[in-house]
């Protein structure tokens, strides 16, 4: 069964601790993104790798950071550093950079309290 | 600045009629335009995407319209049903921006019985 994974579907940390999202894919796709969703806006783009051991900062990478180690896989770490984490994350992936159609994961909520 | 902009939050449509969703850009350096369609809770899946080489791409029921002198393109859907009702995103890539998507901030779309 192809696709993209991310789990937890849901997520509860406290304030101040790091907290790791998980994403994987068995799509062979060499391009990984990760996003979040808060309530009334559109997708930001955290980071994103288009080849494994190589990534990028997106438009709000202050306080996340991620490693590609793997190319099935593309972890994001929320930091203590992020001042609002509790938001909807979600991963991505394309099938190379230069084809721009993106497929989604099924998103993890994180909460902290 | 929101280089890709969705001025409606929201529509409802009549079951049978058709959707018409608007999207508009600031940015001419985007050359590729897409369409989500997301459930809450879910990841964004995608529907349907435009070349700037085109002015139209149809797919069953979803049409996308695409007016590059006004900076301006349309999702149509015809005929409505009622498991269309979702948020419906607009994204936007173009060169020099790599694999990097733009998003609007959706316009949430019911169609009622």
């Amino acid at each position: 069964d192809g696709g993209i994974t991310q789990s937890p579907k849901y997520l509860f940390r406290k304030e101040g601790q790091n907290v790791t999202l998980s994403c994987e894919q068995n799509l062979n796709h060499d391009a990984m993104y990760w996003y979040r969703q808060d309530p009334g806006q559109g997708l930001r783009l955290i980071y994103y790798s288009q080849i494994v051991n190589d990534f990028q900062k997106g438009d709000i990478a202050e306080g996340y950071s991620v490693s590609r180690e793997k190319k099935e896989s593309f972890p994001l770490t929320v930091t203590s550093a992020q001042k609002n984490p509790t938001a909807f994350y979600l991963c991505a992936t394309s099938l190379s950079d230069t084809l721009h159609t993106q497929y989604f994961g099924p998103g993890t909520r994180l909460t902290v309290l | 600045d929101q280089q890709v902009k969705q001025n409606s939050p929201s529509l409802s449509v009549q079951e049978g009629r058709i959707s018409i969703l608007n999207c508009d850009y600031t940015n001419s350096m985007f050359d590729y335009f897409l369409w989500y369609k997301k459930y809450p809770a879910e990841g964004p899946t995608f529907l349907i995407s435009i070349s700037s080489i085109k002015d139209k791409n149809e797919d069953g029921r979803f049409t996308v319209f695409l007016n590059k002198s006004a900076k301006h393109l349309s999702l149509h859907i015809v005929p409505s049903q009622p498991g269309d009702s979702a948020v419906y995103f607009c994204a936007a890539s173009g060169a020099g921006t790599a694999s990097k998507l733009t998003f609007g901030t959706g316009t949430r779309l019911q169609v009622m019985l």
